[in-house]
């Protein structure tokens, strides 16, 4: 079935830095999102992609749709404690017969050293 | 305030032992869905419903039950559970099956479920 490859699959970076995650496909997806879940909590939206080559932002985050349609890439500037947790990528195939399928990335743990 | 309340939170059961975990949302959201987490595999989906008394299999469905006889309510049913149903379960709704958006999928706060 569809699969999305998220990297890294966790990350160890010192307060302040700025972070880099993507996902990459094997196939189209007409969607992407990316998710954040903090602990002991549901997956909260963070950013929706909708056009290849889209860049969106949202506060230190900025997430783009690959121009290939096949990836994304999710960037967040400056750290801080809070930006802790794990980042879930997710998207919307082109292939398949149903406008509602999202397809989830396995997460992107992100640890931040004080 | 919009949300998405799951109950219970955490349970502990045996095998064999028949249980549901209940979902509501607030919103008059007409798509719903469970996922189950596991580590390393991310969020996979067990069942979704497109509106009251339609309901489809997601990608693993197998051992599980639903229903939705209101737009509110979308309970999650195992009639005989099993080991390697423990595992964290999320559901979600949206207004519609459109992914993202102004239909942002609203995740509850999880159930985290073990069957011994």
């Amino acid at each position: 079935g569809q699969q999305l490859n998220q990297s890294p699959q966790s990350m160890f970076i010192q307060e302040g830095e700025d972070v880099s995650m993507n996902c990459t496909s094997s196939s189209i997806f007409n969607t992407w999102l990316w998710y954040k879940q903090d602990p002991g909590e549901g997956p909260v939206l963070l950013i929706a992609l909708y056009k290849a080559g889209e860049l969106t932002s949202n506060g230190r985050l900025t997430a783009q749709f690959g121009i290939t349609r096949k990836d994304s890439f999710l960037n967040i500037s400056a750290s801080i404690p809070s930006d802790v947790g794990i980042y879930f990528c997710a998207g919307q195939p082109s292939s398949l017969n149903r406008d509602d399928k999202i397809i989830f990335g396995k997460g992107t743990r992100l640890h931040i050293l004080p | 305030e919009a949300q998405v309340t799951q109950n219970p939170r955490y349970l502990i059961t045996v095998t064999g032992k028949k249980l549901t975990v209940t979902c509501s949302q607030n919103m008059n959201h007409e798509y719903m869905s469970w996922y189950r987490q596991d580590p390393g595999l991310g969020l996979r989906q067990i069942y979704y419903s497109m509106n009251v008394e339609v309901t489809d299999k997601g990608d693993v469905p197998e051992g599980y039950k639903v229903s939705r006889k209101e737009k509110r309510n979308f309970p999650l049913i195992l009639e005989s559970p099993s080991p390697n149903q423990t595992s964290l379960y999320f559901c979600a709704s949206s207004l519609s099956p459109l992914a993202g958006g102004s239909d942002t999928q609203y995740f509850g706060p999880g159930t985290r479920l073990t069957v011994l």
